[in-house]
């Protein structure tokens, strides 16, 4: 079974923190996904990566970074938080084969006060 | 945590019942759809999938039907159980990097 794993589940931040949501997959996926999910809006995607190192922007990149140093790990990064990234973001997976399934993590519930 | 899909279509069922759940996709050139359900507080849990060159597929107490002629997708679990009441979505792809998940419908099972 795949699994992805979403080190924090819940988290309540300031305003203007940085913040750090980690992803580790042990499937030996090459493509990594970050994705938030807000009520109404279904999922929308944040940033993608296809390699180590490699990341593409996704459809909502503002505010936010990633980061893939290793094949199994893949970071967003809140530079400033603010109050409008208060959601849930869910990290997913691939194999490199396009048309595969996407693999999701259990999601992080992160408050931006 | 807040609900996911606060206003989404709901489909309200009696346990033992079949349920079925309808999606319209967008892009004609998608050849790879895929079925997930979501429980409240949690990630998407993937159900079954079918390519585009195939009509049916069966799984453990699910069938997924396309038909490409309309753009349409459904999800047809048998003798719904208390356990399926969850958000269920669906999602194509065109083997590009980009998978486009529908909004979703939430299923009730009454006892």
């Amino acid at each position: 079974d795949v699994k992805v794993t979403q080190s924090s589940r819940y988290l309540v931040k300031r305003t203007g923190e940085k913040v750090f949501l980690e992803c580790v997959q042990d499937m030996d996926h090459e493509n990594m996904f970050w994705y938030r999910q807000d009520p109404g809006l279904g999922l929308r995607l944040i940033y993608f990566s296809y390699d180590v190192k490699m990341k593409e922007k996704g459809d909502i990149p503002e505010g936010y970074s990633v980061s893939r140093e290793k094949k199994e790990r893949f970071s967003l990064i809140l530079e400033s938080a603010s109050t409008n990234q208060t959601s849930m973001y869910l990290c997913a997976t691939r194999t490199g084969h396009s048309g595969n399934t996407i693999y999701f993590g259990e999601g992080s519930w992160l408050t931006v006060v | 945590g807040e609900s996911v899909g606060l206003h989404l279509p709901t489909l309200s069922v009696q346990e033992g019942d079949n349920s079925i759940i309808n999606c319209a996709y967008s892009n004609s050139a998608s050849d790879y759809f895929i079925w997930y359900k979501q429980e409240s507080g949690k990630g998407p849990q993937f159900i079954i999938d079918i390519r585009s060159n195939m009509d049916k597929r069966q799984g453990q107490r699910v069938t997924v039907l396309l038909n490409k002629t309309v753009k349409h997708l459904s999800l047809q679990i048998a003798a719904t159980q208390p356990g399926d009441s969850a958000v269920y979505f669906c999602a194509e792809s065109d083997g590009g990097f980009k998978t486009i998940f529908g909004a979703g419908t939430r299923l009730f099972v009454k006892a």
